[in-house]
């Protein structure tokens, strides 16, 4: 079975501080796709990242990097020096090697606090 | 402008009253899919569909309906809505199976 575990229900950082929202997963599937998205207070849902499992390449992106973990089924992102903007809900998911079913978890909560 | 548009953006109705919630994409995707948001349970897919005609059970699919007869539109049928079935919908398209998602902007609704 899949499923995408996101422990931290809640977090609160303070302006300028790194913090990194963890994401580990679960598939017997050998081919799989990782995804990050964030709901801002206003609702929509927004892409930020796209991982398949062949590639374990960690990427930044400005502020924003993703640590992706085979060995232990991770897929944590950081965000460095965070910002008020960057105060949102946000959502590892994983599709299974159809790339048909999507595997949301249950989302973080971030709040920076200026 | 590319995008997924959800149609109504709110809707409260009374058990037993069939609906619909209809989504449409201008981006000639293949790949359509449902979605049901609840407090500390992110998001469960419903339905999803691969192309004109294919539609499959997602994780939640109890209780609704899709049919997908354009490619654009891929509506979602509540026939006898219930109040577990309150809570904030999205629709999404992309290109392809497995690639990003794009979302409409959501459908809350309310059943009483």
């Amino acid at each position: 079975a899949q499923k995408v575990t996101q422990a931290q229900t809640e977090i609160s950082v303070v302006e300028k501080e790194d913090v990194t929202l963890d994401c580990v997963y679960e598939t017997r599937d050998t081919t799989y796709y990782l995804f990050w998205y964030k709901q801002p207070p206003s609702g929509e849902l927004v892409f930020l990242i796209r991982r398949n499992s062949f590639d374990e390449q960690n990427e930044i992106s400005g502020r924003y990097s993703w640590n992706f973990q085979k060995s232990t089924s991770s897929f944590n992102f950081t965000i460095t020096a965070s910002q008020v903007v960057d105060s949102a809900v946000y959502f590892c998911a994983l599709s299974d090697y159809t790339g048909n079913q999507f595997y949301f978890g249950t989302g973080t909560s971030l709040t920076v606090i200026p | 402008e590319a995008q997924v548009t959800q149609n109504p953006r709110y809707l409260i109705t009374v058990t037993g009253k069939k609906l619909t919630v209809t989504c449409s994409q201008n981006m000639n995707h293949e790949y359509m899919s449902w979605y049901r948001q609840d407090p500390g349970l992110g998001l469960r897919q419903i339905y999803y569909s691969m192309n004109v005609e294919v539609t499959d059970k997602g994780d939640v699919p109890e209780g609704y309906k899709v049919s997908r007869k354009e490619k654009r539109n891929f509506p979602l049928i509540l026939e006898s809505p219930s109040p577990n079935q309150t809570s904030l919908y999205f629709c999404a398209s992309s290109p392809h199976f497995g690639e990003k998602l794009f979302f409409g902007s959501g459908t809350q609704l309310s059943v009483l």
